[in-house]
């Protein structure tokens, strides 16, 4: 099993629309959370962390369950411009290491 | 500009030869990964720095693969005797020493092909 699995996608929706992914990892000692995006050919950036109460930024909501390992990115009103990879991502480990272990990826395309 | 750079952006190189990239972190941080990423995948962590000290390397990291860090600064990653296999983008990203420092910070990557 890996140890961090994603929605396989692609996922096409219009512009407008909500869109939700999800995420699960193994490690139960996985300390902290992220939702990266890719763009095509480009390095990934960091988009938000995730935090157990929950957390919304504009039109991004991201929410952890820590009982079910469960990672979930909500996108709200989606724009042409979100046409990405969606990549979670997990910290492993509390040390100063904090190596990102990541997903797959979902790909996302909005379209006019 | 004051971000992660890599260089080079592209290598193309025969099977067999060997090649090393590049990464400057941003100046004042004390931390940096190499990270390698091939089509349709999440990137892989090959292996940490903190200063000059490489502190953990990933199983993916062959006999074949070397990270340096020599000052604490920029960083090295040569690999030798390259085989079609090595054909993927190589991400470097650097974090800073707080202790609420989390966030990695990516250069734009080099993309190695060996044909």
């Amino acid at each position: 099993r890996k140890e961090v699995e994603q929605d396989p996608g692609p996922f096409n929706v219009p512009e407008g629309a909500t869109v939700a992914f999800n995420c699960t990892y193994s490690n139960s000692a996985s300390q902290s959370f992220f939702w990266y995006r890719q763009d095509c050919r480009k390095e990934p950036k960091l988009l938000m962390s995730v935090y157990s109460s929950g957390n919304e930024d504009g039109r991004f909501t991201a929410q952890l369950n820590r009982a079910s390992q469960y990672i979930s990115l909500l996108i709200r009103d989606s724009k042409l411009s979100d046409s990405a990879t969606y990549l979670c991502v997990v910290t492993p480990n509390a040390g100063n290491n904090r190596k990102l272990i990541w997903g797959l990826g979902t790909s996302l395309a909005v379209n006019p | 500009d004051t971000g992660v750079s890599q260089n080079p952006r592209h290598k193309i190189t025969k099977r067999g030869q060997n090649v090393t990239f590049r990464c400057d972190p941003i100046s004042e941080h004390n931390r940096l990964y190499w990270y390698r990423q091939t089509l349709g995948q999440g990137p892989e962590f090959l292996t940490y720095f903190q200063n000059e000290a490489q502190l953990e390397k990933s199983r993916l990291l062959s006999d074949r693969f070397s990270a340096e860090r020599p000052k604490g600064s920029f960083s090295t990653l040569e690999i030798q005797r390259t085989e079609q296999g090595d054909s993927a983008m190589y991400l470097c990203a650097s974090r800073g020493q707080g202790a609420n420092s989390y966030e990695q910070y990516f250069g734009p990557g080099t993309r190695l092909t060996v044909t």
